[in-house]
């Protein structure tokens, strides 16, 4: 089964840092782009940023640009997050994607479940 | 970026009813990479179409999708139960990947 586990929300003060992880099974990790989307709550989906199946293709919302950072670890079929300078604003429901392809941006075929994040003093 | 407009917000009809989603376009998008995903409320997003008219895996048929260029739509023609969700489409045709604001298919 195709399967997209995040982890690593919860409650954070502004301008603290936060890590997500997502861990991915049941299909070739290495084979597709991944993403990260996120939904402030009452909201509608945000891409946050991506990166491609060999990290040689990032982007970033310019929301996010300069404070958080994507990686991925095709050896641990892992995605992450790297999360720095939280605001307010960033308080949001994390999900991790799959992507149809490998080498750009197209289309979301698999969704994980999400993760939550808080950041309030 | 290029900025999509759903519409309407909010869609009341009744089970058996057609439904029909509108999402435009800022500017063309290219080669119709254009996707329409599924929410239901405390769910992640299910992916519906792909490449404008393609259903992905395991979709009903009562599910299709047309356009192109900037004009875009989601057709579900025999409402079910379980089809009642917010529906988004999103973009693919430049960057950065872009979503629209979401339409609300409600039971009337």
């Amino acid at each position: 089964e195709v399967q997209l586990v995040e982890s690593g929300g919860g409650l954070v003060q502004p301008g603290r840092s936060l890590r997500l992880s997502c861990a991915a099974s049941g299909f070739i990790f290495d084979d597709y782009a991944m993403h990260w989307v996120r939904q402030r709550p009452g909201k509608g989906l945000e891409w946050v940023s991506g990166i491609t199946w060999n990290s040689g293709g990032i982007g970033y919302a310019d929301s996010v640009k300069g404070r958080f950072t994507i990686s991925r670890d095709n050896a641990r079929n892992s995605l992450y997050l790297q999360m720095n300078s939280l605001r307010p604003e960033d308080t949001a429901f994390y999900y991790c994607a799959k992507d149809s392809w490998r080498d750009y941006y197209f289309y979301m075929d698999v969704w994980g479940k999400g993760t939550t994040v808080t950041v309030s003093s | 970026e290029i900025v999509l407009t759903q519409s309407p917000g909010t869609l009341s009809l009744s089970p058996g009813e057609r439904a029909i989603l509108s999402c435009r376009a800022s500017q063309t998008v290219t080669s119709s990479y254009l996707a329409w995903y599924q929410q239901i409320p405390g769910q992640a997003p299910r992916l519906l179409i792909y490449a404008a008219t393609n259903r992905a895996t395991g979709i009903p048929d009562r599910f299709s999708g047309s356009g192109s260029g900037t004009d875009f739509t989601l057709t579900i023609s025999r409402l079910e139960p379980e089809d009642f969700a917010v529906y988004y489409c999103q973009q693919y045709g430049g960057s950065p990947l872009t979503f629209g604001q979401g339409t609300k298919v409600e039971i009337k």
